[in-house]
């Protein structure tokens, strides 16, 4: 089944240090998206890439780093510049050839940072 | 996003209650697209709007869009616990790039 694949579900990181999330997909879609997402706030765009090897800053990627070397990955660094990186994380993607294509959403990731 | 806001921010209804929950963008709105989540999941795509006055329906979610008043709404009728969850809704306000920008989301419990 075609779908996208968020790793780890949980993720626990001290301060200080940089953790990579991952995110792949196999429904061949060209566009790319990272969300993040805190209690009683709705989604906000880190990441997003139309493209690979090409990517874009969202409404809120200071702190955030990301690759698109490969069209099934997009993987996401948040350094430790990020201030408040505890939330949880979602990955999607979507077909760019179609205009207004819906976002399929992987099933998050889970970041602590203490 | 303030750009978009939902309302109401929770809601508890009786097993069989149908209820409205709404969407309305500060924006021009390209696309509206509503979505489910359960908690500490990623989100289910339930339905997409494009044009004003445009309403679809899958089993018993109903969601109109307003275009005028930049506003949707999405029905649930005779509700049941599988429809509790947090609904979202999102939209497109940068002419097609499928940048979308989300509401809060609606908080559903459904009570047997």
């Amino acid at each position: 089944d075609g779908g996208i694949t968020q790793s780890p579900k949980y993720l626990f990181r001290k301060e200080g240090q940089n953790v990579t999330l991952s995110c792949e997909q196999n429904l061949n879609h060209d566009a790319m998206y990272w969300y993040r997402q805190d209690p009683g706030q709705g989604l906000r765009l880190i990441y997003y890439s139309q493209i690979v090897n090409d990517f874009q800053k969202g409404d809120i990627a200071e702190g955030y780093s990301v690759s698109r070397e490969k069209k099934e990955s997009f993987p996401l660094t948040v350094t430790s510049a990020q201030k408040n990186p505890t939330a949880f994380y979602l990955c999607a993607s979507s077909d760019r050839g179609t205009r207004n294509s819906p976002l399929h959403f992987g099933n998050g990731t889970r970041l602590t940072v203490t | 996003s303030q750009e978009l806001e939902q309302s109401p921010q929770s809601l508890i209804v009786q097993e069989g209650k149908n209820l409205t929950i709404n969407c309305t963008s500060s924006k021009t709105l390209y696309g509206l697209y509503w979505y489910k989540q359960k908690y500490g999941e990623g989100l289910i795509f339930l339905m997409m709007l494009q044009k004003g006055g445009e309403e679809k329906s899958h089993e018993k979610i109903t969601a109109k869009l307003d275009e005028k008043k930049q506003q949707s709404s999405l029905h649930i009728t005779a509700s049941q616990p599988s429809h509790a969850g947090i609904y979202l809704c999102g939209a497109d306000l940068s002419g097609g790039y499928n940048k979308l920008i989300f509401g809060a989301g609606t908080r559903l419990a459904v009570h047997p």
